[in-house]
C-alpha cells in the first residue's frame, strides 16, 4: 500500500521549454506532498511542499515561477519547470506522507524523474 | 532549523563484512529518525524507521539502527552484507519536515 506513481521517468527538452511532472498516490489520499531534487552523488533536497487546494510551501532559495507546483486533488500533485535551462537538469522526486494525526506512518517516494535540458 | 550529519562519504567492503553507517543529527527535542536505501536506477526504499519506544529499531534485508539520544545518533548496521547491499543510504530526520544526510555510497566487492 501507499504507493506513489510518478511520471515521466525521464524527459529530455529543449532549453527554453517548460516540463510537468506528475505524481499521483495510487492507494490513498495524499493532503501533502513534498518535492525534491537530487544533484549527482548527493542527497534529496526539499523543493517545496504541496498541500491540496492551497499554494506551495517553497523553501529558501527556490523561484517559485520557475517551479511551478499545483495540488488540485487529494491524489495529484504536479511540478512545472517552467523555461528550462541546462542547469535544471537533475533528478526531481515526490513524496507523500503516509497516514493522518496519530496515524503517521512516515514518507512514500515515487520513482524519480530524471531531467535533461539541452 | 534540523540538520543531518552522515560520517561516511563512500564505504567499500567485502562480502560478509560488517557495517556500521554513522549518522547524527541537531535538533533538541522529539525527532523521528529514518534510514533509506537507494539501490542503483531505483527509488528511495525505506528500510527503517524510529518513533517511540525501543531504540533499538530492526529494518528489512537484515539491517538494525540504533538510537542514542544522548548523542544525537542513529547508526546502521548489518552484521553481514551481501554483494546486493550494494546502493546508496540516507539517513533522515524529520522534525517539521524531512531533512536528509548526505548519503553514504556503499559499494561490496563480491
Amino acid at each position: 500500500g501507499a504507493v506513489v506513481s510518478q511520471h515521466p521517468s525521464w524527459v529530455i527538452c529543449k532549453s527554453g521549454t517548460s516540463v510537468k511532472i506528475e505524481c499521483r498516490s495510487l492507494d490513498f489520499q495524499a493532503t501533502t506532498m513534498f518535492w525534491y531534487r537530487q544533484f549527482p552523488k548527493q542527497s534529496l533536497m526539499l523543493m517545496a511542499t504541496s498541500n491540496e487546494g492551497s499554494k506551495a510551501t517553497y523553501e529558501q532559495g527556490v523561484e517559485k515561477d520557475k517551479f511551478l507546483i499545483n495540488h488540485a486533488s487529494l491524489t495529484l500533485s504536479t511540478l512545472t519547470v517552467t523555461s528550462a535551462h541546462p542547469e535544471d537538469s537533475s533528478f526531481y522526486i515526490c513524496s507523500a506522507r503516509i497516514g493522518g494525526t496519530g496515524t503517521w506512518g512516515g514518507y512514500t517516494f515515487g520513482s524519480g524523474t530524471r531531467l535533461t535540458v539541452v | 532549523a534540523q540538520s543531518v550529519s552522515q560520517h561516511n562519504h563512500h564505504v567499500i567492503l567485502s562480502e560478509a563484512a560488517s557495517l556500521e553507517l554513522g549518522c547524527n543529527y541537531s535538533y533538541g527535542g522529539t525527532v523521528n529518525l529514518f534510514w533509506y536505501v537507494q539501490y542503483p536506477g531505483q527509488h528511495l526504499q525505506l528500510l527503517l524507521k524510529y518513533f517511540s519506544g525501543d531504540p533499538l529499531v530492526k529494518g528489512i534485508k537484515g539491517f538494525e539502527a540504533e538510537f542514542i539520544k544522548s548523542k544525537f545518533s542513529f547508526n546502521l548496521r548489518k552484521p553481514s552484507v551481501q554483494w546486493s547491499d550494494t546502493a546508496e543510504y540516507f539517513c533522515a530526520v524529520n522534525v517539521y519536515k524531512l531533512s536528509f544526510g548526505a548519503g553514504t555510497t556503499v559499494t561490496v566487492r563480491a
